[in-house]
């Protein structure tokens, strides 16, 4: 069964608004998960890590006024897209260790398709 | 930057063996070979890892060259289902899960 749960799956919003993604690790306790973005025919980006307690550490080009990122509990991290406009719209998907430390594999949310009118 | 290389797209056959090569003439000798899959419109999924051995599961085996400049995915037996893009990462082991995709091989099953 799934590992991370991932919440919305997709959500439409108008261009000015804010939307909140949710990222939860099921069964186990996660201080770092990843959040990654992918347009449509492309590999997916990294965009940043999310440490449980601590800020989160953003990639190179990634704005970190806007995509805000909350990692407030050991099971969940949440994505805000401030301020949405067309050219966010994208596929997000969250990332984390699959609960054994470095000796698990990486495990993915089903992602969370943003369109943004 | 991705580390490794991959043909952009493969077909094959269903019920025969997937090979889907991957280069990564850079790797240090501290980083692992890492393979996952993307159905589409799905988050990824970890298929099989490596540092020199050759690794098999239930999903798959992995075969690293000798200098480990390469790797070889082998699905045993294509389903329809494995049709998808299938990324070949390598990473530290102890990154945390910090994984740099690159842009992968789009695997189509044909019956």
């Amino acid at each position: 069964g799934a590992v991370v749960s991932q919440h919305p799956s997709w959500v439409i919003c108008k261009s000015g608004t804010s939307v909140k993604i949710e990222c939860r690790s099921l069964d186990f306790q996660a201080t770092t998960m990843f959040w990654y973005r992918q347009f449509p025919k492309q590999s997916l980006m990294l965009m940043a890590t999310s440490n449980e307690g601590s800020k989160a550490t953003y990639e190179q080009g990634v704005e970190k006024d806007k995509f805000l990122i909350n990692h407030a509990s050991l099971t969940l991290s949440t994505l805000t897209v401030t301020s949405a406009h067309p050219e966010d719209s994208s596929f997000y998907i969250c990332s984390s260790l699959g609960g054994f430390g470095y000796n698990s594999p990486l495990h993915f949310g089903n992602g969370t398709r943003l369109t943004v009118t | 930057d991705a580390k490794t290389t991959q043909p952009p797209s493969m077909d094959c056959a269903e019920g025969r063996a997937a090979n889907l090569p991957c280069n990564h003439s850079t790797i240090s000798g501290n980083e692992y070979v890492y393979w996952y899959r993307q159905i589409h419109s799905q988050g990824p999924q970890y298929i099989i890892h490596g540092l020199k051995n050759n690794e098999t599961n239930e999903m798959a085996s992995l075969i690293i060259t000798e200098d480990r400049k390469s790797s070889t995915l082998i699905l045993p037996h294509a389903t329809l289902r494995d049709t998808a893009v299938y990324y070949c990462i390598v990473a530290l082991y102890n990154q945390g899960g910090k994984l740099i995709f690159g842009q992968g091989t789009e695997l189509s099953v044909k019956p």
